[in-house]
């Protein structure tokens, strides 16, 4: 079965520009979490998804959302770009809850 | 303690040796907690969980430990092999949502 795909892979964007990411979860799986990992403040939650609706929501500026459609893919936009934005932005999808969840590779996204 | 950024701990091991991370946990209400491998270039993956009524639990090759009295969770490998060299995350959850924090994770280098 095929695994959690995110595009693109890798991104550039400039201060003040938004950004798209995509995230297709494994087939089946209905919960799909969206993360920000950086070197200096490692693994952060972003939001979860369920069934079109944003189940749960980390601590992050309303710069950051997204939203997920009915086939279960979605997508996270960040507006008004910063430098701090420069990222891996990981997603995980699981079943039902969001617990052993299975990630994808990740969008690097550098913000110049 | 656990380091920023690229400075993580760093735990080298030698092949066939047993291995043990640890994780010291923040939230004494967290009730849910993870371990993830994070390999070079990849999202993380979900190793195993234990939820806060049990003390251990046992996996393929992995168990993880559980001490709430000092807020502390470990993870041992058996057998450690060159395959399990990667950057190893605890992560903790507590009440219904699921808002987890994670730890800043710790590097694991297997030597054959």
């Amino acid at each position: 079965k095929a695994g959690v795909t995110q595009t693109p892979r890798y991104l550039i964007k400039t201060r003040g520009q938004q950004v798209t990411l995509s995230c297709s979860p494994i087939s089946g799986h209905r919960s799909v979490s969206w993360y920000q990992q950086t070197p200096g403040q490692g693994l952060q939650f972003l939001f979860e998804y369920f069934s079109e609706t944003q189940r749960n929501k980390g601590n992050f500026p309303g710069r950051f959302s997204g939203r997920q459609f009915s086939n279960s893919r979605s997508e996270m936009n960040v507006s008004t770009l910063e430098l701090g934005d420069s990222a891996l932005y990981l997603c995980a999808s699981s079943f039902s809850s969001p617990y052993e969840q299975y990630f994808g590779p990740g969008t690097r996204l550098t913000v110049t | 303690g656990e380091s920023v950024g690229l400075h993580l701990p760093t735990l080298s091991v030698q092949e066939g040796d047993n291995s043990i991370i640890n994780c010291a946990y923040s939230n004494s209400a967290s009730d849910y907690f993870i371990w993830y491998k994070q390999e070079s270039g990849k999202g993380p993956q979900f190793i195993i969980d234990i939820r806060s009524n049990m003390d251990k639990r046992q996996g393929q090759r992995v168990t993880v430990l559980l001490n709430k009295t000092v807020k502390h969770l470990s993870l041992q490998i058996a057998a450690t092999q060159p395959g399990d060299s990667a950057v190893y995350f605890c992560a903790e959850v507590s009440g219904g949502s699921y808002i987890p924090t994670f730890g800043r994770g710790t590097s694991l280098i297997v030597h054959p």
